[in-house]
């Protein structure tokens, strides 16, 4: 069963415009949220976390907000850059220390 | 920087072949972790380690799938008698005991002809 789930698996945005990827996840036990970067041929790369707690983090250019309600977060890049086209992969863990659930993926595509 | 490193890169094996893989952790870290990605998916889970001890293997995806960390350190991924349906990239993880962040190697993309 997939309890991460990205429901678009591309998204194309004109550079320096907002981009805006999409997470919902169905295990209300989920409390710790990442997004990872992911770029061919190489692993995934950390990008930004946000804890249950919050409802929202930012770190430069890349905000991910929560809706714990909704089961929904979300990641927002502004502005994008087209160094920022990857596939995005979020992921979602209920205890530190165990294992992440995945998404799976969007391709970010970023227009120069 | 001393990152998460694995090796081989690649390998290409014929099936019914026995393979290994090696990951090598951030030095401080104690916590291990194996996923395979498949094209398309994100990464699956796999299996785990906290010191040399193995803490989760339930989500090895058969009895052909065994893993190791003999010394805390580095760790293994040995899978007997390959099949086409192995052919995935093979991606190692750590992080630091009570920690969330994972911090993933560069993958080991395994081809089963």
């Amino acid at each position: 069963d997939q309890q991460v789930k990205q429901n678009s698996p591309s998204l194309s945005v004109q550079e320096g415009r907002i981009s805006i990827l999409n997470c919902d996840y169905t295990n209300s036990m989920f409390d710790y949220f990442l997004w990872y970067k992911k770029y061919p041929a190489e692993g995934p790369t950390f990008l930004i976390s946000i804890s249950s707690i919050k409802d929202k983090n930012e770190d430069g250019r890349f905000t991910v907000f929560l809706n714990k309600s909704a089961k929904h977060l979300s990641l927002h890049i502004v502005p994008s850059q087209p160094g920022d086209s990857a596939v995005y992969f979020c992921a979602a863990s209920d205890l530190p220390g165990n294992q992440f659930y995945f998404g799976t993926g969007t391709s970010l595509t970023v227009i120069p | 920087d001393t990152g998460v490193s694995q090796d081989p890169r690649h390998k290409i094996t014929k099936r019914g072949q026995n393979v290994t893989f090696r990951c090598d952790p951030i030095s401080e870290h104690n916590r291990l972790y194996w996923y395979r990605q498949t094209l398309g998916q994100g990464p699956e889970f796999l299996t785990y380690f906290q010191n040399e001890a193995q803490l989760e293997k339930s989500r090895l995806l058969s009895d052909r799938f065994s893993a190791e960390r003999p010394k805390g350190s580095f760790s293994t991924l040995e899978i007997q008698r390959t099949e086409q349906g192995d052919s995935a990239m093979y991606l190692c993880a750590s992080s630091l005991y009570g920690s969330y962040e994972q911090y993933f190697g560069p993958g080991t993309r395994l081809t089963v002809t």
